[in-house]
C-alpha cells in the first residue's frame, strides 16, 4: 500500500514549456486534490476531483488544468510554464466521510527559469 | 482575507516541555479543524482532527482544543522530543456548506523547533 504517489520528484522547465504532473492512489479514494505550496505561504488549493468523472477550481487554478483519468489518477498539466509557477506541488486525496481527513503525496518541487 | 491565520511563523521549545501552537479562524461555518506536521522535502501527514462538536481531543502525546467562542484551536505536545521539531500546518473544512465539498483551507504553518 503506497498511498498517494507523485512523479516526478523534481523538475526544471524553461519559461513557455510545458508539462505534466502525476499523482496516483491506491486507497481507493473518492475525491483527490492538487495543492501548491510557496515559501511563507501555506497549502493553496489549485484544483480538485469530487468524484471520478469531475473536476473543480480551487482558489490558484490560473495556468493550470487537470484530468481525473480515473479513480486512482488524477494529473495537472501546465501548458506554458512561467516564473510564478515555480513551487512544491502536492497532491492529496480523501475518502468522502465525515472526518474531511486528506491525505497527501511527497511532493514534486518545480522550478521555471 | 486570510480565513485560516497561525500567527506565530516560528517557537522554540526545550525537550521534555510542553510545545503550544495556535491557531485562529473567522468562518464559523468551519465544522472540522486538522493538524498536520510536516517535515522537509516531505509531504503533510495528518497528525490529529477535532470535530466542531467537541472541545478537546487527545492521541497520546498530542491534544487538540477548540475554543468555538473564541474561533480558537490549539494543538498542545507533551512532552516534546527533538523529533517533533517540524512545521505545523492547521487546517479548516466547511464540510458541504457552499459546495465546497469539505475542501480544507490551511494556516501558513508554525515552524517548531525542539532543542536538545
Amino acid at each position: 500500500n503506497a498511498g498517494v504517489t507523485q512523479t516526478p520528484k523534481f523538475q526544471v522547465l524553461k519559461t513557455g514549456q510545458s508539462m505534466t504532473l502525476q499523482c496516483a492512489q491506491d486507497m481507493n479514494h473518492n475525491s483527490m486534490y492538487w495543492y501548491r505550496q510557496d515559501p511563507g505561504m501555506g497549502l493553496r488549493l489549485i484544483y480538485y476531483s469530487a468524484s471520478e468523472g469531475t473536476t473543480d477550481k480551487g482558489e490558484v487554478p490560473n495556468g493550470y488544468n487537470v484530468s481525473r483519468l480515473n479513480k486512482r489518477e488524477f494529473s495537472l498539466r501546465l501548458e506554458s510554464a512561467a516564473p510564478s509557477q515555480t513551487s512544491v506541488y502536492f497532491c492529496a486525496s480523501r475518502i468522502t466521510d465525515s472526518t474531511d481527513t486528506q491525505y497527501f503525496g511527497p511532493g514534486t518541487r518545480l522550478t521555471v527559469l | 482575507d486570510q480565513q485560516v491565520k497561525q500567527n506565530s511563523p516560528s517557537l522554540s521549545v526545550q525537550e521534555g516541555r510542553i510545545s503550544i501552537l495556535n491557531c485562529d479562524y473567522t468562518n464559523s461555518m468551519f465544522d472540522y479543524f486538522l493538524w498536520y506536521k510536516k517535515y522537509p522535502a516531505e509531504g503533510p501527514t495528518f497528525l490529529i482532527s477535532i470535530s466542531s462538536i467537541k472541545d478537546k481531543n487527545e492521541d497520546g502525546r498530542f491534544t487538540v482544543f477548540l475554543n468555538k467562542s473564541a474561533k480558537h484551536l490549539s494543538l498542545h505536545i507533551v512532552p516534546s522530543q527533538p523529533g517533533d521539531s517540524a512545521v505545523y500546518f492547521c487546517a479548516a473544512s466547511d464540510g458541504n456548506y457552499g459546495g465546497s465539498q469539505g475542501n480544507l483551507i490551511f494556516g501558513k504553518g508554525t515552524k517548531l523547533s525542539v532543542k536538545p
